[in-house]
């Protein structure tokens, strides 16, 4: 059983498009995390929630909307994409926000912007 | 602002021992992580360092110096399969995960 999974794997689309990426967990986590990994290697926290509450929103433009029904879920949801989005996302969660929090990633969504 | 600085890419003999070196400048400190990424996977857990010193696992060891803002993951008896990005991440007093670009390994035969 995959611990994290997240869907699609490859996501290629047009500029303007809106697209969803899902994510779910197994583990019984209390926290859901979506970096985004960009060219350069970098992996940028974009939102955080815990037991389906927003606990981070780092400096990300409100094109991108996370969605949590509940907390083995944390969709995120992107409106009218454009080039600079192209990017991997990853999703992660762990136990809780403290000390020793071990991430658990997803295996990434490829996204390419054209 | 915080900072995390790890050298871009490193090459290594099959065998060999290799540091891979991270400094860091952030606000707090609650931990040190090293992660293991393999192109196109996602990055996996390898190590943590709260407290100063050396933490051994198998082949792979990680080291903390606190007072210098100083992390280092050292890897012995490399083998092809070490070939891979290592992110280097501390999370800061607000218990937020700052990571560096990581540094790519190269192992060569």
């Amino acid at each position: 059983d995959t611990a994290v999974s997240q869907t699609p794997k490859y996501l290629v689309t047009q500029m303007g498009n809106d697209k969803s990426i899902k994510c779910e967990q197994n583990l019984g986590h209390d926290t859901m995390y979506w970096y985004k990994q960009d060219s350069k290697k970098f992996l940028k926290i974009m939102f955080s929630y815990n037991n389906k509450e927003l606990i981070i929103n780092e400096t990300v433009p409100n094109r991108f909307s996370p969605k949590s029904p509940d907390k083995a879920h944390l969709n995120l949801h992107i409106n009218s994409l454009e080039l600079g989005d192209s990017a991997v996302y990853f999703c992660a969660s762990s136990q809780d926000r403290v000390e020793a929090n071990v991430l658990t990633f997803g295996a990434g969504s490829r996204l390419t912007v054209l | 602002g915080q900072n995390i600085d790890q050298p871009t890419e490193m090459t290594a003999t099959e065998g060999a021992i290799v540091q891979i070196n991270c400094t860091y400048q952030t606000s707090g400190f609650n931990g040190l992580f090293w992660y293991q990424q393999h192109a196109g996977e996602a990055p996996t857990f390898l190590s943590y360092n709260v407290l100063d010193g050396l933490e051994e696992k198998g082949r792979f060891s990680s080291f903390l110096s606190r007072s210098k803002g100083y992390s280092y993951l050292l890897l012995k008896e490399l083998q092809m399969k070490d070939s891979a990005s290592y992110l280097c991440a501390v999370m800061d007093s607000n218990y937020q995960l700052i990571w560096g670009a990581g540094t790519k390994l190269i192992i060569k035969p």
